[in-house]
């Protein structure tokens, strides 16, 4: 099974910054099988980088992903205050694994 | 507008039994791979199941392999998921989401999620 080590587990950042968020796999991954999520209190994850880099329908472009093999990021070039929330990689082939999730809050 | 609704989540003791089921509108739904996943209260996402198309490929967590079934009405638009012998430790609400088309190989479209507490 690939394990996703996602860091930091806690990301500290005040609005306007920019958010660098980092997902590691243990063994190769496919880009075309990694994806990106959003989750806010008490909602379901959101879609928001597939293939590694590829933006989802209505994601804004200060979202983007990047990477290959085993290293994945995803930066937010500037924080707005919507986008304070858990953040989670994912791999998928014929086993499916998400990272532990990465908290951007408020400073 | 692409909606997936979850039911039949609820209360179960350990060793019990528990069907959920997730009624998927607003596209085709037997042109998607469908996915199950959940989430322990406070804690992270965990995948549990996927289902191709046709039912043709199915695949489980190590977690919950022999316990749970996945499975789908391609007519009734709905996706299934049967647990047994469940465990304190599936506690979590579970989500159905399914998996986009093409080169959108990732789960596009999510449920609201239905809660299942497995406690005596």
């Amino acid at each position: 099974e690939i394990v996703l080590t996602q860091s930091p587990g806690t990301l500290s950042l005040s609005p306007g910054e920019r958010a660098t968020l980092s997902c590691r796999a243990s063994q190769s991954v496919s880009s075309s099988f990694l994806a990106w999520y959003q989750q806010k209190p008490g909602q379901a994850p959101r879609l928001l980088i597939y293939a590694a880099s590829s933006r989802a329908t209505g994601i804004p472009d200060r979202f983007s992903g990047s990477g290959s093999g085993t290293d994945f990021t995803l930066t937010i070039s500037r924080l707005e205050p919507e986008d304070f929330a858990v953040y989670y990689c994912q791999q998928f082939g014929r086993s499916w694994t998400f990272g532990q999730g990465t908290k951007v809050e408020i400073k | 507008e692409v909606q997936l609704v979850e039911s039949g989540g609820g209360l179960v003791k350990p060793g019990g039994s528990l069907r959920v089921s997730c009624a998927a509108s607003g596209f085709t739904f037997s042109d998607f791979s469908m996915t199950w996943v959940r989430q322990a209260p406070g804690k992270g996402l965990e995948w549990v199941s996927f289902i191709s198309s046709t039912s043709i490929y199915i695949y489980y967590a190590d977690s919950v392999k022999g316990r749970f079934t996945i499975s789908r009405d391609n007519a009734k638009n709905s996706l299934f998921l049967q647990m047994n012998s469940l465990r304190a430790e599936d506690t979590a609400v579970y989500f159905c989401a399914r998996v986009g088309w093409g080169v959108v190989a990732a789960n596009d479209y999510w449920g609201q999620g239905t809660l299942i507490t497995v406690s005596s």
